[in-house]
């Protein structure tokens, strides 16, 4: 069965403190692994498409990584406005987007 | 452009009566979702649609959900009846390509809480 699971559940940080969180995945033929960024209220916010093992994509603070069997989110210095939940999800050859239940990642200066 | 489009944003419904959730993806994408977020199941599918035909609805928990796509600019997403176990964030996503990897765009939700 296809399967996603992130960790840690919630991460706290100081500003400036750089951390990652982790998205593992057992899947039958990854199409593409995704990364969003959800504020309360919102939907979630496209981020990063990654394709192959060994890919890796950055966006400011933020860089993505994948293994085949697992992918992390670097986050790098962070700042308060990064607080938000970062959810993964991989999309098998279904086409179907299965996600992980998230990472609520609180910043504080 | 405008992003995926969904109405109403919040909807406040008493138990058996019908709920219509709209959805209008983004211009030129062939592909359309249908998710439910809620704290203990996380974000879930529904159905989805490539060029307005339904293709997977094996996530559409009971007789009672059902999802239309009458053109390729409009959707809906119909619960009747409603119960309290409905209550949560309904999500419209589209995106360009049928039946290949392509990055999903999401809308605002509806919140529905049924009483």
């Amino acid at each position: 069965e296809d399967q996603v699971t992130q960790s840690p559940e919630a991460l706290r940080l100081q500003e400036g403190e750089s951390s990652s969180l982790n998205c593992s995945y057992t899947v039958s033929g990854l199409r593409g692994l995704f990364w969003y960024r959800q504020d309360p209220g919102k939907g979630p916010e496209f981020l990063f498409t990654l394709y192959s093992a060994g890919e890796e994509k950055e966006k400011e603070r933020l860089k993505a990584t994948l293994t085949k069997k697992e992918s992390f989110l670097h986050i790098t210095a962070p700042k308060p406005e990064d607080s938000a939940t970062y959810l993964c999800a991989v999309q098998a050859l279904s086409n179907k987007l299965i996600f992980g239940a998230g990472t609520r990642l609180a910043v504080h200066p | 452009d405008a992003g995926v489009i969904q109405s109403p944003r919040h909807e406040v419904t008493e138990m058996g009566q019908e709920v219509t959730l709209r959805c209008k993806p983004i211009s030129g994408h062939n592909s359309l979702f249908w998710y439910r977020q809620t704290m203990m199941r996380g974000l879930e599918l529904l159905i989805y649609f490539n060029n307005n035909v339904p293709i997977d609805d094996s996530g559409m928990p009971e007789d009672r959900f059902s999802a239309k796509m009458p053109n390729a600019s409009f959707s809906t997403l119909k619960i009747q009846p409603s119960e309290p176990r409905d209550s949560a964030v309904y999500f419209c996503a589209s995106s360009r390509l049928a039946g290949a990897p392509d990055t999903q765009y999401f809308g605002p939700g509806t919140r529905l809480t049924v009483l």
